[in-house]
C-alpha cells in the first residue's frame, strides 16, 4: 500500500520549457515533504523540500507547491536543462518520534530533450 | 571523505550466502540509515541508528538482516541466507541530527544469483 504515489514513471520536456513532477500521498500524519534527484550508479541528492505549514518553496529554477486538502505536491522546474535529466523521488516524513524515517515514491523519470 | 561512502559498490553472491555491506558516514554525522531499493521501487526504510545503538530497526524484513555500529560510525548490513528476493540496490544515508538533512551514499548494488 503505497503511501506516497508518483503515477507517472517518465516525462519528457524540450528544453527551456517547464517540467512539471506530481506527487499524492494518502497518510495525513506526514508534514514534511523532500524532492530527491537521482542519477545513474549515483545516490539520491536532496533538491527542494516543504514544510506542510507552507504551500510553496522555492530555490532557484526549483519550485515544490504543496496542497494539503488535496495531499498533492508538485516540482516545477524552469527553464529545464538537459543536465535535469535524472529520476526524481518525492518523499515524506511525519513529525514526533519517526520523523527521520523517509517514505519514497517510485520515482518519476525525466529526459529533457536539447 | 566528503561524501557517505558505500563498498562494495556491486556484490554478486549465490543463494544461501551470508554478505556483509559497509557504509562509511560523513565524519561528525551521528545519524546513520539504511535504505532498500528494488528495481522500479524508491528507497524502502530499513534502519536508523542514532549513535551506536539501532534507534528503530522496523523496516528489517526478518531476522536474516542484522545491522550493526559499533563506534558509531561505521556501519555493516548483515545478510544472512541470502534469498534471490534480497536482490536489489542498498542505500545508506547520514545527518547531523535524525531531523537534519540526509546525505545519501552510492549505494551497493546486490545480486542474489
Amino acid at each position: 500500500d503505497q503511501q506516497v504515489k508518483q503515477n507517472s514513471p517518465s516525462l519528457s520536456v524540450q528544453e527551456g520549457r517547464i517540467s512539471i513532477l506530481n506527487c499524492d500521498y494518502t497518510n495525513s500524519m506526514f508534514d514534511y515533504f523532500l524532492w530527491y534527484k537521482k542519477y545513474p550508479a549515483e545516490g539520491p541528492t536532496f533538491l527542494i523540500s516543504i514544510s506542510s505549514i507552507k504551500d510553496k518553496n522555492e530555490d532557484g529554477r526549483f519550485t515544490v507547491f504543496l496542497n494539503k486538502s488535496a495531499k498533492h505536491l508538485s516540482l516545477h522546474i524552469v527553464p529545464s536543462q538537459p543536465g535535469d535529466s535524472a529520476v526524481y523521488f518525492c518523499a515524506a516524513s511525519g513529525s514526533g518520534a519517526g520523523s527521520y524515517q523517509l517514505t519514497f515514491g517510485k520515482g518519476t523519470k525525466l529526459s529533457v530533450i536539447p | 571523505g566528503a561524501g557517505v561512502s558505500q563498498t562494495p559498490s556491486n556484490k554478486v553472491t549465490e543463494k544461501g550466502k551470508y554478505v556483509e555491506l559497509r557504509c562509511d558516514p560523513i565524519s561528525g554525522h551521528t545519524a546513520l540509515y539504511w535504505y532498500r531499493q528494488s528495481l522500479g521501487q524508491g528507497p524502502e526504510f530499513l534502519i536508523y541508528f542514532q549513535g551506536t545503538g539501532a534507534a528503530d530497526d522496523s523496516g528489517l524484513p526478518n531476522d536474516r538482516f542484522f545491522a550493526v555500529r559499533p563506534e558509531g560510525s561505521v556501519s555493516t548490513l548483515k545478510i544472512q541466507r541470502t534469498e534471490r528476493g534480497d536482490s536489489a540496490v542498498y542505500l545508506c544515508a547520514s545527518s547531523l541530527s535524525k531531523s537534519a538533512e540526509a546525505f545519501f551514499g552510492q549505494g551497493t548494488r546486490l545480486t542474489v544469483v
